[in-house]
């Protein structure tokens, strides 16, 4: 079974510009949630997609925006990149089911946004 | 809101035995993971504990005190390829889904 992939595994942008980062969970997970790590920061939660809806969401700005796909295959969008956007943003798929389950998350090899 | 405490760095010897701690604050708490990260890598999953006491899996455990608010990752055994972070992880319960928050990962280094 492939696991989760993320494309492009680097990206240079300036600030101003807007970035699309894609996430293709493990076949069969219907859940999709996204993570934004940058050194001292551990792994914070920006948003968690599930049969294409969005069903959670972090404290993070509006210029940061999600969508999954009916495949759900998932993909999350920077616009007005700032400087303080560069990070290592990981997605993370799972089953997504069950209230007291033990769920594991699946994680992807992120993709590492460098804004100049 | 949430919070957690983790220790940001330890350093242990090769073969030697170490805790992790793991101190949580949080509502509609349903249980604590444990990931760990190499330089460069994903987060990979090591263990959970949804109710007290302790998990085993291999040379690896995970203690939960649902009362305390508090869990530990141990490792024993250790080898130079434990030489990671370790994050641990509430499931919690908001806007009515569960949601997974991490803390700030501990850096282990195991030196020989």
């Amino acid at each position: 079974k492939a696991g989760v992939t993320q494309t492009p595994r680097y990206l240079i942008k300036t600030r101003g510009q807007q970035v699309t980062l894609s996430c293709s969970p493990i076949s069969g997970h219907r859940s999709v949630s996204w993570y934004q790590q940058t050194p001292g920061q551990g792994l914070q939660f920006l948003f968690e997609y599930f049969s294409e809806t969005q069903r959670n969401k972090g404290n993070f700005p509006g210029r940061f925006s999600g969508r999954q796909f009916s495949n759900s295959r998932s993909e999350m969008n920077v616009s007005t990149l700032e400087l303080g956007d560069s990070a290592l943003y990981l997605c993370a798929s799972s089953t997504g089911q069950g209230q007291r389950t033990n769920e594991k998350l699946f994680f992807g090899s992120g993709t590492q946004l460098s804004v100049l | 809101g949430q919070s957690l405490e983790q220790p940001s760095e330890v350093t242990a010897v090769e073969g030697a035995i170490v805790q992790i701690n793991c101190t949580y604050q949080t509502s509609g708490f349903y249980g604590l993971s444990w990931y760990q990260q190499h330089d460069g890598g994903a987060p990979t999953f090591l263990s959970y504990n949804g109710l007290d006491g302790l998990e085993e899996t291999g040379r690896f455990s995970s203690f939960l005190s649902r009362s305390d608010s508090y869990g530990y990752l141990l490792l024993q055994e250790l080898q130079m390829k434990d030489s990671a972070s370790y994050f641990c992880a509430v499931r919690d319960f908001r806007g009515g889904y569960q949601k997974v928050t991490f803390g700030i990962g501990t850096k282990l280094q195991v030196i020989p």
